[in-house]
């Protein structure tokens, strides 16, 4: 079946460490996303990719990096320097139409809950 | 800037019943697209329904229809002959540009028995 995967599912970081959450589809879709979602609270853009080997930096890009060498894969790395990590990571893929009057919805992995150890 | 408001935290209903989730967008631009969601408590997030700004008919998928009223920047989704299972949050989007959605942060709905 088409859809996106996330792994791992739940994951736990020390003090210091970088970690990486993976993202992958299937649907053959040219955009990726990556959202963090916090308790209670609606989901906010971390970065995002329309095509291979090129992205954006969404709303809360510090502390966060991306890579786009596959069109199926959009992996997040999580830095060090992102201080306040803890939250719950949604990756989502979509159809790149370009144009805002567009009835193509963002389809969504499972997520990844991440934590501080 | 544009921007999603949900006032409702959080909405009862019983089984059976309808129900309205609120939803009010601001943007100055003619065309947009208003997308609402459902995340279950495993965290999936689901699409329900779509509108887009010059559609002139409300959106309905299934018992889901959208009250879109332009003039008053509203678009709210509506539930029908609630079910146990609509339990969940749910959220408001609106694309922005032409690609990235914004969203609002969200209605629990809680249905009981």
């Amino acid at each position: 079946d088409g859809g996106i995967t996330q792994s791992p599912k739940y994951l736990f970081r020390k003090e210091g460490q970088n970690v990486t959450l993976s993202c992958e589809q299937n649907l053959n879709h040219d955009a990726m996303y990556w959202y963090r979602q916090d308790p209670g609270q609606g989901l906010r853009l971390i970065y995002y990719s329309q095509i291979v080997n090129d992205f954006q930096k969404g709303d809360i890009a510090e502390g966060y990096s991306v890579s786009r060498e596959k069109k199926e894969s959009f992996p997040l790395t999580v830095t060090s320097a992102q201080k306040n990590p803890t939250a719950f990571y949604l990756c989502a893929s979509g159809p790149f139409v370009g144009q805002t009057y567009s009835n193509q919805p963002q389809h969504f992995g499972d997520g990844t809950r991440l934590s501080i150890l | 800037a544009q921007k999603i408001t949900q006032t409702q935290p959080g909405m009862f209903v019983q089984e059976k019943e309808a129900v309205t989730l609120d939803c009010t967008y601001d943007t100055s631009d003619q065309s947009y697209g208003l997308f609402w969601y459902k995340q279950p408590s495993s965290g999936e997030m689901i699409f329900l329904i779509y509108q887009g700004s010059y559609d002139e008919q409300n959106a309905t998928e299934g018992r889901y229809s959208l009250n879109f009223q332009k003039a008053r920047k509203s678009a709210n989704l509506v539930i029908s002959a609630s079910q146990l299972g609509d339990s969940a949050m749910y959220f408001c989007a609106m694309r922005e540009g032409t690609d990235k959605l914004i969203f609002g942060t969200g209605t629990r709905l809680q249905v009981f028995p």
